[in-house]
């Protein structure tokens, strides 16, 4: 079955240190996102690539990074320079256009200790 | 630029009530309209979408029609029952500029028994 994975489900952060969330999916999706939710919050969009070797900042891009070198991945780096990093984050993928939703990976929960 | 707004919640119902979830929206162009659903610990899941005004968009019980005149989305479902108890998110994807989905703050659906 096609689907978006993200991966690690639950990640634990030392303060200073740089992680890296992944997110693949195989349903030949062209565009990819990132949203941070917080509790009680909407979703805020964080970074998104519409074609493979491109990507824009959303809303809240400081202190993170991306990259996409293949269709099928668009790993997060939370780091050092995101000073409130903890949060649920989710990645979603769908087709160009404005009339096709997203599918969502399950998120992982990043926790600084 | 794009914004959603809906109810805040918790709304609390009864099983086998009616519910209304309301969502108004302010973009540009002809947005496209989504409802998501988020249960616990989960990514998001497309519930039910409409393109243009008038479309109702409708899945699982759940519908909702698109009223340009009033800039809303509201979602109704005529009977809940317990397992519809989620977080119930409102969205729209503008026709211009990133494309990407704007969220509302999601609505917290309590159903007792």
């Amino acid at each position: 079955d096609g689907g978006i994975t993200q991966s690690p489900k639950y990640l634990f952060r030392k303060e200073g240190q740089n992680v890296t969330l992944s997110c693949e999916q195989n349903l030949n999706h062209d565009a990819m996102y990132w949203y941070r939710q917080d509790p009680g919050q909407g979703l805020r969009l964080i970074y998104y690539s519409q074609i493979v070797n491109d990507f824009q900042k959303g809303d809240i891009a400081e202190g993170y990074s991306v990259s996409r070198e293949k269709k099928e991945s668009f790993p997060l780096t939370v780091t050092s320079a995101q000073k409130n990093p903890t949060a649920f984050y989710l990645c979603a993928s769908s087709m160009n256009g404005q009339n096709y939703g997203y599918t969502f990976g399950s998120g992982t929960r990043l926790t600084v200790v | 630029g794009d914004s959603v707004t809906q109810m805040e919640g918790p709304v609390t119902l009864s099983e086998e009530a009616f519910l209304t979830i309301n969502c108004t929206y302010t973009a540009t162009g002809y947005p496209s309209l989504f409802w998501y659903v988020q249960y616990p610990g989960e990514g998001l899941q497309l519930l039910l979408k409409a393109t243009k005004a008038d479309d109702k968009g409708s899945n699982k019980g759940f519908e909702a029609t698109y009223r340009k005149e009033t800039t809303s989305f509201h979602l109704e479902k005529g009977s809940v029952q317990v397992s519809d108890s989620a977080v119930y998110f409102c969205a729209l994807s503008d026709d211009t500029g990133r494309r990407a989905l704007t969220f509302g703050s999601g609505t917290r659906l309590q159903v007792q028994p």
